[in-house]
């Protein structure tokens, strides 16, 4: 059974940092490209982030580039999402996705509360 | 970046209804339109990807259709499950973008 499970969410506050990893299990997870995606009441879902498979080819929503870098350990089976100067704005559930193909998102995890409030 | 717009926003229903949902693309997709279900405090779950390919497991009361820049996600016979929210997604290019949802309720 494919699982992805998210963790590493909270409370920080604006300006600080935090760091969103996501365990894989039940699949090859070194022959998938994986996304983070984030889902706000306001602004509903948006993609953030994208990484190849071998790590070597990313690209990030310009509302998040130059903030936040996306990276993976085949090795561990785990995807990461370092999020830097983060905003109120960044409040939101992030998701891990797996990737079908083509930009198509077959499996998510349940994904982690991450608050920026003072 | 390509919008996707969905409509209706909401709508309501009872179970056994004929259900659809569209979504346009502000540009031409071709047929890379995907379709999510998302119930309530769980993630996105893929139903329908390029247009019309049901994902495996997916129920074969959920069809889609469409290409260029109209989609279309119909749902032949409402299920109890099927009250969520439902989601068109572009993977033409990048970014890729969602549309708002249509969140379906009871009647």
């Amino acid at each position: 059974e494919v699982q992805l499970v998210e963790s590493g969410g909270g409370l920080v506050q604006p300006g600080g940092s935090l760091r969103l990893s996501c365990a894989a299990s039940g699949f090859t997870f070194r022959t998938y490209e994986m996304n983070w995606v984030r889902q706000t009441p306001g602004k509903g879902l948006e993609w953030l982030s994208y990484i190849s498979t071998s790590g070597s080819n990313t690209r990030y929503a310009d509302s998040v580039k130059g903030r936040f870098t996306i990276s993976r350990d085949n090795a561990k089976n785990s995807l990461y999402l370092q999020m830097n100067s983060l905003r109120a704005e960044d409040t939101a559930v992030y998701y891990c996705a797996r990737q079908l193909g083509s930009g198509v998102l077959d499996y998510w995890g349940q994904g982690a509360l991450v608050t920026v409030s003072s | 970046d390509i919008q996707m717009t969905q409509s209706p926003s909401s709508l309501s229903a009872s179970v056994g209804d004929r259900v659809t949902i569209t979504c346009r693309a502000s540009q031409n997709i071709s047929r890379y339109l995907n379709w999510y279900r998302q119930k309530s405090g769980t993630a996105p779950n893929l139903l329908v990807y390029a247009a019309s390919h049901l994902q495996s497991g997916v129920p074969s009361r959920f069809s889609g259709s469409g290409s260029g820049t109209n989609f279309t996600l119909t749902i032949s016979s409402l299920q109890p499950e099927d009250f969520a929210t439902f989601y068109c997604q572009q993977s033409y290019t990048s970014p890729l973008t969602f549309g708002q949802g249509t969140k379906v309720d009871v009647k």
